[in-house]
């Protein structure tokens, strides 16, 4: 079945390491987003990409990373420079891009990142 | 100011009941609309997906817009316990997505 798969599914982080979570899809989508996710806050995008090898930075970027190398993958690293990282974080993916691109997202089933 | 508007309740409801869940949008650009259903732990999977203004129906779900008032609105008929979840609605305005911070409801057997 096609899908997005997001691993692992929790995730500890100790103070001053980098931790990566992966996100894969297999639906031939150009756009990949991440988001996080807090209680009562909603989904608020980290990074999106909407073709290999770019990505353009969202509303709260600061702390992370991403990369591009392939259309079916874009990973999340999260750093030590990112002082709250416990949240949920769900990675998406939609058709296409630019004025003709109103496709809905679809997500992956999410990373919990806790702080050890 | 917020794209989108949402109660973030929760609500509770006995089985059977008819639901009501909505959300208010701030301008009325050529957009697009979605209702997500999110289960815990989990990520929000596509409920439904329309443009125009009226009803969008799939089984015991109705969406309805109504852009003269930016309002979208879901309807779940029939509700049952594995309705509970939590709902957030979204739009899409060219290529940029908003999505409601989610309406939790439980449905109660």
């Amino acid at each position: 079945d096609g899908g997005i798969t997001q691993s692992p599914k929790y995730l500890f982080r100790k103070e001053g390491q980098n931790v990566t979570l992966s996100c894969e899809q297999n639906l031939n989508h150009d756009a990949m987003y991440w988001y996080r996710q807090d209680p009562g806050q909603g989904l608020r995008l980290i990074y999106y990409s909407q073709i290999v090898n770019d990505f353009q930075k969202g509303d709260i970027a600061e702390g992370y990373s991403v990369s591009r190398e392939k259309k079916e993958s874009f990973p999340l690293t999260v750093t030590s420079a990112q002082k709250n990282p416990t949240a949920f974080y769900l990675c998406a993916s939609s058709p296409r891009t630019g004025p003709l691109s109103n496709q809905p997202q679809h997500f992956g089933d999410g990373t919990r990142l806790s702080i050890l | 100011q917020k794209e989108v508007e949402q109660d973030p309740g929760p609500l509770s409801v006995p089985e059977g009941a008819i639901v009501s869940l909505n959300c208010t949008y701030s301008n009325s650009a050529f957009q697009y609309f979605m209702w997500y259903r999110q289960y815990s732990r989990k990520g929000p999977e596509l409920l439904m997906y329309t443009y125009s203004s009226g009803n969008k129906e799939d089984g015991r779900f109705t969406a309805q817009v109504d852009k003269s008032s930016k309002y979208i609105s879901l309807f779940i008929r029939d509700s049952q316990p594995s309705d509970s979840a939590t709902y957030l609605c979204a739009r899409i305005v060219g290529n940029q997505f908003y999505f409601g911070t989610g309406t939790s409801l439980t449905v109660i057997p």
